[in-house]
C-alpha cells in the first residue's frame, strides 16, 4: 500500500461548481498534512496546511479524519484558474521529507 | 526576495552521459531537500542537507547519483553515468529550519536521457 494515495482523475467541472476530493495516507501517527498546488510543467507551491480537524482559506477547504486516516480538499466556487493538479503531500514523521500523492488532476471548464 | 533557482531548466543527454544539476536555495534556509518525478510517478524525495551535511539521503537510488553543498549554500546532484530511467523532473526545495516549516520548490530540471 501506498503511503499516500490519491485519485487521480482527471476530474472535469463546470466553472462555478463545487468540487471535493480525498486523500488518504498509512502512517496513523503523522500530525501534519498539506496540500500543494502544481500547474503544468510548473513547480509545486503550498496550498494549505492542514495540522488539525481542518482548514478554510477562501473557497477552500481541507478537512481531516484522524479516525479513517484521510484529508480533503474542498474548492467552491471554482474558477477556470483553478484547473491545476492537487497533491496531497504528508511529512514523514521523524524526519523533514515530504511524501507525495500522485496527484489529482483537476480541469475547471467555462 | 528570490526563490529557490535551478539550473538547467532542460537537458537532454545520452546514455551512459553525466549530467550535474545545479539548485541555489532562498537565502539564509539551512534545509535543501532534492526531488524527482519520473513520467507517471509521483514526487518523491531523494535527500535532504542541512547547512552542508547530509541530514538523510535514504532516497537516493543508487550510487550513480552524488549530491554535494559544499558551503552549505548551492547544491549539485550529479548522475554518472547516465540511464533511461534516470529520466524525469529533479525539483529542489528549501526550507528556513525548523521541521514544520514550508518547503519552497525551485522551478524544476527536467532531464531527458536517450
Amino acid at each position: 500500500r501506498k503511503e499516500v494515495e490519491q485519485d487521480p482523475g482527471p476530474f472535469n467541472v463546470p466553472e462555478g461548481a463545487t468540487v471535493a476530493f480525498n486523500c488518504t495516507y498509512s502512517n496513523s501517527a503523522s500530525q501534519s498534512f498539506f496540500w500543494y498546488r502544481q500547474d503544468c510543467r510548473k513547480e509545486p507551491k503550498l496550498l494549505m496546511s492542514v495540522y488539525s480537524s481542518g482548514n478554510e482559506d477562501g473557497r477552500f477547504t481541507a478537512q481531516l479524519n484522524r479516525a479513517s486516516q484521510y484529508i480533503s480538499l474542498l474548492i467552491r466556487d471554482s474558477k477556470l484558474s483553478d484547473s491545476a493538479t492537487y497533491l496531497c503531500v504528508v511529512p514523514n514523521q521523524g524526519a523533514q521529507k515530504l511524501v507525495f500523492g500522485q496527484g489529482t488532476r483537476l480541469t475547471i471548464n467555462p | 526576495e528570490a526563490g529557490v533557482t535551478q539550473f538547467p531548466s532542460h537537458s537532454v543527454i545520452e546514455k551512459g552521459q553525466t549530467v550535474t544539476l545545479r539548485c541555489d536555495p532562498i537565502s539564509g534556509h539551512d534545509n535543501l531537500y532534492w526531488y524527482r518525478r519520473v513520467m507517471g510517478k509521483e514526487i518523491k524525495f531523494l535527500l535532504h542537507f542541512v547547512k552542508e551535511s547530509k541530514q538523510d539521503e535514504s532516497g537516493m537510488p543508487n550510487n550513480r547519483f552524488l549530491a554535494e553543498r559544499t558551503g552549505g549554500t548551492y547544491s549539485t546532484l550529479k548522475v554518472q553515468p547516465a540511464e533511461l530511467e534516470d529520466s524525469g523532473v529533479y525539483f529542489c526545495a528549501s526550507s528556513y529550519g525548523l521541521t514544520q516549516d514550508t518547503q519552497y520548490f525551485g522551478p524544476g530540471t527536467r532531464l531527458t536521457v536517450l
